[in-house]
Parts: structure tokens; C-alpha cells; sequence
């Protein structure tokens, strides 16, 4: 109960295009999901989060879409960026000092 | 320039020996954690302390240990009982409360055996 799924494992898209990535939860208590950005041989870094009192949540190119009713939050990239080649992770927690949980990571490549 | 630290960037294990991997931050943070990153994989957390002289087993802490003398300290021991030490260790922190306080990353530690 304490996992986040996500998917794809690998993401290429063509540059200009919109990368989507998604991922799901089972508790219920989760109040909080981050996304992270990393790119190799650096640590990760918060891109954008939300709260399950919104369904949507944008700053720039990147926008979360929550469904709080289906457990599943995503994240979009708009006009994708060669860039924007990363791993992307999503995550969750329980509003306290418990531990991230985070999902296994979404590799994305922009190709021009 | 607030942040965290972690060094070294690079370090080598010989067979048998025990290393430690560094990590401050000077964001008053109360709680760090530690983390493993294997190639291409997610992230697995080791350790994490919430606040000093306590320290939590993560999902993965078997050939770990950790200590929590300062809140801007949390230096990493891979013992000689870890017997796939090469990984990517990343260093973290939050500060304490409410869910929604960014957790904030280290540049990461390299470790590889020799």
C-alpha cells in the first residue's frame, strides 16, 4: 500500500511533442506528490508538486494532472526539449516526517 | 550558498574495508535521509534520521550504518558486510512538518570497488 507505481519505464518523444508520464497509488492518506528531475550523475531536483485539493497544477511547460478519485496523478511536458532529456521521478507522503516514497523513475529522451 | 554537501564526489573500496560517505547541509533541516541509486534503477532508501542522536532503518539498511551527532551531519558507513557496495549514494533533507516542505538533494557520491 505504500508503493508508487509509475510508467513507462522509457519514454522517447520527438521534440516539440508532449511527454506524458504517470503514476498510481493505493493509501489513501498520501497528501503530497512531488515530481523530481534528474539528470545523470546529479542528485534529483523537486520540478513541481501537488496538492489532492487540485486536479491540475502548471508552471510552464510542465503541468500535474490529479485524479484523486482514480489514485493517479501525471506529469506533462509540454513542447518537449531535447533539454528536458532526464529521469523523471514521481513520489508521495503522508503529511509528517515520514519518508518519500517514490516511484521507480521514468527515463525520457527528447530527439530532434 | 545554502545547500548540502557530499564528498567525495568519487571513492574506492577495497575488499574487506569499510568507507564512509560525508554529508552536511546548512539548511537547518531536522530530518536527512540516505538513499542508493543502482544504474537505470529508482531510488532505495538506506537510513533516515529525524532528528538528532535517532536514526530510522529504510528499506535497505543491511551492511549500512549511520550516525546523527549534529543536525548538519549524517555521514554514511558501507561496511564490509555490504557485498554490492557500487552504486550512486545520494544524500537528502527536509525540513521537519508538513508534507509539503521540498526535500532537497546532495550532488550524489559515487562509490566503486576495487
Amino acid at each position: 500500500q505504500q508503493q508508487v507505481k509509475q510508467s513507462p519505464q522509457s519514454l522517447i518523444v520527438q521534440k516539440g511533442g508532449i511527454s506524458i508520464i504517470n503514476c498510481a497509488y493505493e493509501n489513501t492518506a498520501f497528501d503530497y506528490f512531488p515530481w523530481y528531475q534528474q539528470f545523470p550523475g546529479k542528485g534529483p531536483a523537486l520540478l513541481i508538486a501537488i496538492r489532492p485539493d487540485v486536479s491540475e497544477k502548471k508552471e510552464g511547460r510542465f503541468t500535474i494532472s490529479f485524479n484523486k478519485s482514480a489514485k493517479q496523478f501525471s506529469l506533462h511536458i509540454m513542447d518537449s526539449q531535447p533539454g528536458d532529456s532526464a529521469t523523471y521521478f514521481c513520489a508521495a507522503i503522508v503529511s509528517g516526517n515520514t519518508p518519500l516514497v517514490f516511484g521507480k523513475g521514468t527515463r525520457l529522451s527528447v530527439i530532434a | 550558498d545554502g545547500g548540502i554537501t557530499q564528498s567525495p564526489k568519487y571513492l574506492f573500496r577495497k575488499e574487506g574495508q569499510n568507507v564512509t560517505l560525508s554529508c552536511e547541509q546548512n539548511l537547518n533541516h531536522d530530518a536527512m535521509y540516505w538513499y542508493r541509486q543502482d544504474p537505470g534503477q529508482g531510488l532505495r532508501l538506506i537510513y533516515y534520521s529525524q532528528i538528532v542522536n535517532d536514526f530510522q532503518k529504510g528499506d535497505i539498511a543491511e551492511g549500512y550504518s549511520v550516525s546523527r551527532e549534529k543536525k548538519e551531519s549524517f555521514p554514511l558507513t558501507v561496511t564490509s558486510a555490504q557485498k554490492n557496495p557500487t552504486a550512486f549514494y545520494l544524500c537528502a533533507s527536509r525540513k521537519w512538518g508538513g508534507a509539503g516542505e521540498t526535500q532537497y538533494f546532495g550532488p550524489g557520491t559515487r562509490l566503486l570497488v576495487l
